[in-house]
């Protein structure tokens, strides 16, 4: 597509509820990011792939979140048994491997648990 | 590990005055690209202005530009002619040479006032 996209743009969910996250990056994008952006603060790391190397989640924050990313495009990040201090703008990013003029940004999901 | 601090959770400019927004980073790398993004209400990270840290020439983009200062380790952002819809929290960014792993830092909010 002519940009990332990011499905849902708002979720809402009870606390102790699994919600999954999608991210469909530029089409030849074979770096994909996950960011985590909670109320008025930057953006926090979560979990990095390129290609078909091993993912990078030296990010992800506890057992609760993981991600996957399927044929080396669509990504889906999933966060088990969802806590409040999940509540945040969850941002995902695409780039050609070695870019280095930055990433294209999805508009990101805003998740918020009740 | 790299950091990046933006020492100015909000600032303000009246609409057609300049602003500076500040930046610092850590980092013993030599070769390492700098960006600042702009992220408005709609949430999307939109890139602003790119630097490589080999260049000593300033970047500049229309009506933004950037001071880098490689020794004092500093990237700050000038807006001039500001306009309402410069209006939007500022991300400042590091990314090591031919790796694709950026680093944010907490953000400025700027409100241009009319």
């Amino acid at each position: 597509g002519a940009g990332v996209s990011q499905s849902p743009s708002n979720k809402v969910t009870e606390k102790g509820k699994d919600v999954e996250l999608r991210c469909d990056p530029i089409s030849g994008h074979t770096a994909l990011y996950w960011y985590r952006q909670s109320l008025g603060q930057g953006l926090e790391f979560l979990i990095y792939f390129q290609g078909n190397s091993a993912p990078d989640k030296s990010g992800l924050p506890s057992d609760r979140f993981s991600a996957e990313r399927t044929g080396g495009s669509v990504s889906t990040l999933t966060i088990q048994r969802t806590q409040q201090e999940d509540s945040a703008v969850y941002l995902c990013a695409s780039s050609l491997p070695g870019q280095s003029y930055g990433y294209t940004f999805g508009s990101g999901t805003r998740l918020t648990v009740v | 590990a790299q950091t990046v601090t933006q020492s100015q959770p909000e600032m303000s400019v009246q609409e057609a005055e300049t602003v500076t927004l500040s930046c610092t980073y850590d980092t013993s790398e030599n070769n390492y690209y700098l960006f600042w993004y702009k992220q408005p209400p709609s949430r999307q990270m939109i890139l602003v202005i790119r630097q490589e840290a080999y260049k000593q020439q300033n970047a500049t983009e229309n009506r933004f530009s950037v001071n880098f200062q490689k020794a004092a380790k500093s990237f700050s952002l000038k807006i001039s002619d500001s306009q309402l819809g410069d209006t939007a929290m500022y991300f400042c960014a590091f990314m090591k040479r031919f790796n694709n792993d950026m680093r944010f830092g907490a953000g400025t909010r700027l409100t241009v006032k009319p």
